[in-house]
């Protein structure tokens, strides 16, 4: 079965950077896209982007200039890493794994979340 | 960004109850339709993804249907583990996209 695990600080500075790493265990990070969500208290679903094995990367436009994502194959990992970040910016922030087929593309596998708060 | 718009935004239901909550996409997005569940402070959940596939390990009470623009996620009976807030999202571009969600509550 496999697993994510995000882990970083639970406390940014504003205008400093926000870092994570989702950890996967259970099954190689080869061959998926991987993702990060986040979800501000009380509020949906915000998707920040996705990464393949360091190869394809796509960004949502509303974060392209603030955000960078990368994989570290040898570890099972992939991170992510946002600039500039202010009091919109702290929310939950989720790592999943997006499967695709022929027809689909869902998050199967999910992290259990992790709080950053951003403090001034 | 292809806007999902989920209708009702909360709905009251009792245990039994046929439920239905829809999702409408800004443009057509064929049948990349998924439905994730969140429970109180739990990550989401995926029920059904291509619009109608149940994913592995979910109980047959949902079902989802629909393509194109408009799509519906029904469960036939609901159970009290079922009261949580459902998603609706778009896998059919980037950036992915989802409803405001429909929060299912006991009546």
């Amino acid at each position: 079965q496999v697993q994510l695990q995000e882990s970083g600080p639970g406390l940014v500075r504003s205008s400093e950077t926000l870092s994570l790493i989702c950890t996967v265990s259970g099954g190689s990070i080869s061959s998926y896209y991987w993702s990060w969500i986040r979800q501000p208290a009380g509020k949906g679903l915000e998707w920040i982007g996705r990464i393949y094995t360091n190869v394809s990367t796509n960004y949502n436009p509303s974060l392209k200039s603030r955000v960078t994502m990368s994989v570290d194959t040898s570890k099972n990992q992939f991170s992510l890493r946002m600039s500039s970040v202010a009091a919109a910016d702290t929310a939950v922030y989720y790592c999943a794994r997006e499967s695709s087929g022929t027809n689909y593309r869902a998050l199967d596998f999910w992290g259990q979340g992790t709080l950053v708060t951003v403090s001034s | 960004d292809i806007q999902m718009t989920q209708s009702p935004s909360s709905l009251s239901a009792s245990v039994g109850d046929r439920v239905t909550i829809t999702c409408r996409a800004s443009q057509s997005i064929s049948s990349f339709l998924n439905w994730y569940q969140q429970k109180p402070g739990k990550a989401p959940k995926l029920l059904i993804y291509a619009a109608s596939s149940l994913q592995s390990g979910v109980p047959s009470r949902f079902t989802g249907s629909g393509s194109g623009t408009d799509f519906t996620l029904t469960i036939s009976s609901l159970q009290p583990e079922d009261f949580a807030i459902y998603y609706c999202q778009q896998s059919y571009t980037t950036p992915r996209t989802f409803g405001q969600g429909t929060k299912v509550d006991i009546k």
